[in-house]
């Protein structure tokens, strides 16, 4: 059985950094075939991709963001972690991390899709 | 980045009926297209991939249908539990979402 389970602090103060764990049970992070991403939903609004991460320890992060989001793991821990810097309230969310595998895009190779999710963490910013 | 266009932002509907949605993308994401239904308070639940694809245990009356960048999402006979939040998403490169779709009970 799949699961990812998001944890981390639930309120920050503007400027602090974020950082933010998902452990995964059902699948390891060692797999060349799967991967973890992050994604965030302010309240009210759409979901926001905001990175990945694979086995071999590969990494893509939303254009808008890169330059505040590093994605890491700890592979011996089934762990994949997100650091946020500088946050503001506008970055209040529910953060999931959601597993990624392959899927053929046909004669031109694949990419990769969110197949299970996590619950999700509510982060609040606010002084 | 590639921009997802989705419609209608929300829609009104009755148990039984027939209901649409669609999402354009600014360019040509060749079937790398999902759909998933969230619940308030609640993680996406994918529906579809590939764009015509059912995802594990999704319901039979879900499809999806579509090509190049326009791509449209059909409950055949809507169900009580239907009733929810439907997202497309491409992850042609860079995965991107739409804006959502709010379906409501009429």
């Amino acid at each position: 059985q799949v699961t990812l389970r998001e944890s981390g602090p639930v309120l920050m103060k503007p400027t602090e950094t974020l950082t933010l764990t998902c452990t995964v049970s059902g699948f390891s992070l060692t797999n060349p075939r799967l991967g973890v991403s992050w994604i965030r939903q302010p309240p009210g609004k759409a979901l926001e991709w905001l990175g990945n991460i694979f086995s071999n320890d590969v990494k893509s992060y939303s254009t808008s963001l890169k330059n505040r989001l590093t994605i890491s793991k700890d592979t011996s821990r089934s762990q994949v972690f997100l650091s946020m810097t500088n946050m503001d309230p506008v970055d209040t969310a529910t953060f999931f991390c959601a597993r990624i595998r392959p899927v053929s895009l046909g004669g031109n190779g694949y990419n990769w899709l969110e197949d299970y999710w996590g619950q999700g963490i509510l982060v609040t910013v606010s002084s | 980045d590639i921009e997802m266009t989705q419609s209608p932002s929300s829609l009104s509907a009755s148990v039984g009926d027939r209901v649409t949605i669609t999402c354009r993308a600014s360019q040509d994401i060749s079937n790398a297209l999902a759909w998933y239904q969230q619940i308030p308070g609640k993680a996406p639940r994918l529906l579809l991939f590939s764009a015509s694809r059912l995802g594990d245990g999704v319901p039979s009356r879900f499809s999806g249908s579509g090509s190049g960048t326009d791509y449209t999402l059909t409950i055949s006979s809507l169900q009580r539990e239907d009733f929810a939040t439907y997202y497309c998403q491409h992850y042609y490169i860079l995965p991107g979402f739409g804006q959502g779709t709010r379906l409501e009970i009429k």
